[in-house]
């Protein structure tokens, strides 16, 4: 099973900070990887798959990069609807996510 | 605008079975998979498996394996998720998702409470 090891679990900034959350995959997943936020009793929503491409509907201070086993999510300028729990998914191989970081003020 | 709805909360007792529905509307199961992941309370995401309706097959993740059977019915249009052998650690929220690869729709979750 490919294992996904996100980095911090828990982040601590402020509105207009720019933000940074790293997802390591155990073996290579080529792009194969989406982001998701979830806030406390909803589902997750969709931000970025492919490794970077935005979903539709999505503001554009999120964006994503990377490739193979090194992943990143970048906020540019931290909002405050944007103080929620970020989970890393691979779909290379079925599924996994990572473990979570939670952004707080 | 596809919309996944769950069925409702439920409360079981240790060693029984549920089996959580998840009805899409706005669109078919044509051309995609649904997949179901629980969330424990406090906890992340786990993937438990998932059924591509149009070349009825099932995957699951090794650790459900044998306990967990997901099933779609093209003609209603409805995913099933069935647990068996209930365990306290089964206490979780279930979703179902619509998946391309990753999951862009998802149902609003089903509360599983498993407690003598």
């Amino acid at each position: 099973d490919i294992q996904m090891t996100q980095s911090p679990s828990t982040l601590s900034a402020s509105v207009g900070d720019r933000v940074t959350i790293t997802c390591r995959a155990s073996q290579t997943i080529s792009n194969w990887l989406a982001w998701y936020q979830q806030k406390p009793g909803k589902a997750p929503k969709v931000l970025i798959y492919r490794a970077s491409s935005l979903e539709s509907g999505v503001p554009s201070r999120f964006s994503g990069s990377g490739s193979g086993t090194e992943f990143t999510l970048t906020i540019s300028s931290l909002q405050p609807d944007d103080f929620a729990t970020y989970y890393c998914q691979q779909y290379h191989d079925y599924s996994t996510f990572g473990q979570g970081t939670k952004v707080e003020i | 605008q596809v919309q996944l709805v769950q069925s409702g909360t439920e409360v079981k007792k240790p060693g029984s079975s549920v089996k959580v529905s998840c009805k899409a509307s706005g669109g078919s199961f044509r051309n995609y998979a649904i997949t179901w992941v629980r969330q424990a309370p406090g906890q992340g995401l786990e993937w438990m498996g998932r059924v591509i309706p149009s070349l009825e097959e099932t995957n699951y993740a090794q650790r459900f394996q044998g306990r967990v059977t997901i099933t779609a019915d093209k003609s209603t249009v409805t995913s099933y998720m069935e647990l068996l052998s209930l365990r306290s650690e089964d206490t979780a929220v279930y979703y179902c998702a619509r998946e391309k690869g990753y999951y862009d729709y998802w149902g609003q979750g089903t509360l599983v409470t498993v407690s003598s």
